[in-house]
């Protein structure tokens, strides 16, 4: 099956800054990666995604890159703000029987953003 | 629109006893819909899953159940909770296909002592 790594765990930055977060991916097949935010007690929430025949995609100062070849795909956050501050979840999936789509989850990073 | 919801928000139930947490989809027909849970190291480990109506895929082998007696409802059940249980548990839906996102609901918080 398909095993998604997620690093780091943590993420520490000061307002403004950028941050980073890097997945690798083991199963050839996935063709669609999306990213997830999730604040504390809350479900998380779609931020972007990505599907396997693009190499990026931006939307504002959120951008994620998709690397086929390496299997792997970065979220890349641009002028940090203390709201950023959440957990972020990487996935990773591919089409299975009857239609479902099973995504692969990272462990997640927790993003911490100090004013 | 489409909404999910789930309840309890919170529930707080003591070793051995059964357990059944319900999800509902608003919006939308014929959606997949998945229960995850997610410990305090932050993962979302996928439980059930399950494309129609009577129909669930298990992903780990537990002492819980789902069901879906309806199409837009999916109930996450267990005869004698313990107290590795305790988490808190999301719903999750989306519409058949390859590349649709999931969306999920507000989740449960379960502590079993």
């Amino acid at each position: 099956g398909e095993n998604v790594e997620q690093h780091p765990s943590t993420l520490s930055v000061q307002e403004g800054d950028s941050a980073v977060i890097k997945c690798t991916y083991s199963d050839s097949a996935s063709n669609y990666f999306p990213w997830y935010k999730q604040e504390l007690g809350k479900g998380p929430q779609l931020i972007i995604d990505i599907r396997s025949n693009v190499g990026e995609k931006k939307d504002q100062r959120i951008a994620v890159t998709l690397n086929k070849t390496a299997k792997h795909f970065s979220l890349h956050i641009t002028e940090t703000q203390p709201e950023d501050s959440a957990v972020y979840f990487c996935a990773a999936s591919r089409g299975a029987s009857g239609g479902s789509y099973i995504p692969t989850f990272g462990r997640g990073t927790s993003l911490i953003v100090h004013p | 629109s489409q909404t999910i919801h789930q309840w309890p928000a919170t529930l707080v139930q003591p070793v051995g006893s059964p357990l059944s947490l319900e999800c509902t989809v608003e919006g939308t027909s014929n959606p997949n819909l998945y229960w995850y849970r997610q410990a305090a190291g932050r993962g979302l480990q996928l439980l059930f899953y399950s494309v129609g109506i009577g129909q669930i895929s298990s992903e780990v082998p537990q002492n819980l159940s789902a069901s879906r007696p309806q199409d837009r409802q999916f109930i996450l059940s267990s005869k004698k909770l313990l107290l590795s249980d305790s988490g808190f548990y999301l719903c999750a839906w989306n519409g058949a296909g390859v590349f649709n996102e999931q969306f999920f609901g507000p989740g449960t918080r379960l502590t079993v002592l």
